[in-house]
């Protein structure tokens, strides 16, 4: 079982530019969800995807938005992107959007935007 | 989701049991209290959670007040291995996890 994965592992970017990331759940899970994480913070959340919909969202604008695939995987776009963006985006499953077995997650995506 | 508060860092021998502690008092009736742990540079780690009975698996222990209002992440072996920040989280599912700032655990050899 290959766990959460995610790519690319880093990014380089420039203000106003577009950004994707990517995420495969672990195996068996239905529920996707991201997280940003800026340096010398806990993770913050972005919003889940369950049945490819927007389930809940947290305080992010709405250029973050996401995309849920059938075969669960899951996209993270940022639009117009601001040196505040610069942060470790984590992705985590879960094998349903109320399971109370906890999340997993992935290793990250380290954005840096110049 | 209630607020938690936790100490910025503690340190524990190797070998030595890390007893890590979560105030939770605004916690409610329906909120369970999640454990996570995050090696650096890795995702987090989830390690376990409880309502209100205390809970053990290969990782841990926890240990919840029979008020709630407080829980105890026991670790009955540190190794240097432990060595994360470990963050108490408590919420109605585990749908939206919100983070704090965590506990720096430092396991000195």
């Amino acid at each position: 079982d290959a766990g959460v994965t995610q790519s690319p592992t880093h990014l380089i970017k420039t203000r106003g530019q577009q950004v994707t990331l990517r995420c495969s759940p672990k195996s068996g899970h239905d529920t996707v969800s991201w997280y940003q994480q800026a340096l010398g913070q806990g993770p913050q959340f972005i919003f889940q995807y369950y049945e490819e919909e927007e389930r809940q969202r947290g305080n992010f604008p709405d250029r973050f938005s996401g995309h849920q695939f059938p075969n669960y995987s899951s996209e993270l776009n940022v639009n117009a992107l601001l040196l505040g963006d610069s942060a470790l985006y984590l992705c985590a499953s879960s094998p349903s959007p109320v399971s109370l077995q906890g999340q997993f997650f992935g290793p990250g995506t380290r954005l840096t935007v110049l | 989701d209630a607020k938690t508060t936790q100490p910025p860092s503690m340190d524990c021998a190797e070998g030595r049991a890390a007893n890590l502690p979560c105030n939770h008092s605004t916690i409610s009736g329906n909120e369970y209290v999640y454990w996570y742990r995050q090696i650096h540079s890795q995702g987090p780690q989830y390690i376990i959670h409880g309502l209100k009975n205390n809970e053990t698996n290969e990782m841990a222990s926890l240990i919840i007040t029979e008020d709630r209002k407080s829980s105890t992440l026991i670790l009955p072996h540190a190794t240097l291995r432990d060595t994360a920040v470990y963050y108490c989280i408590s919420s109605g599912s585990a749908r939206q996890l919100t983070f704090g700032s965590g506990t720096q655990l430092t396991v000195l050899p």
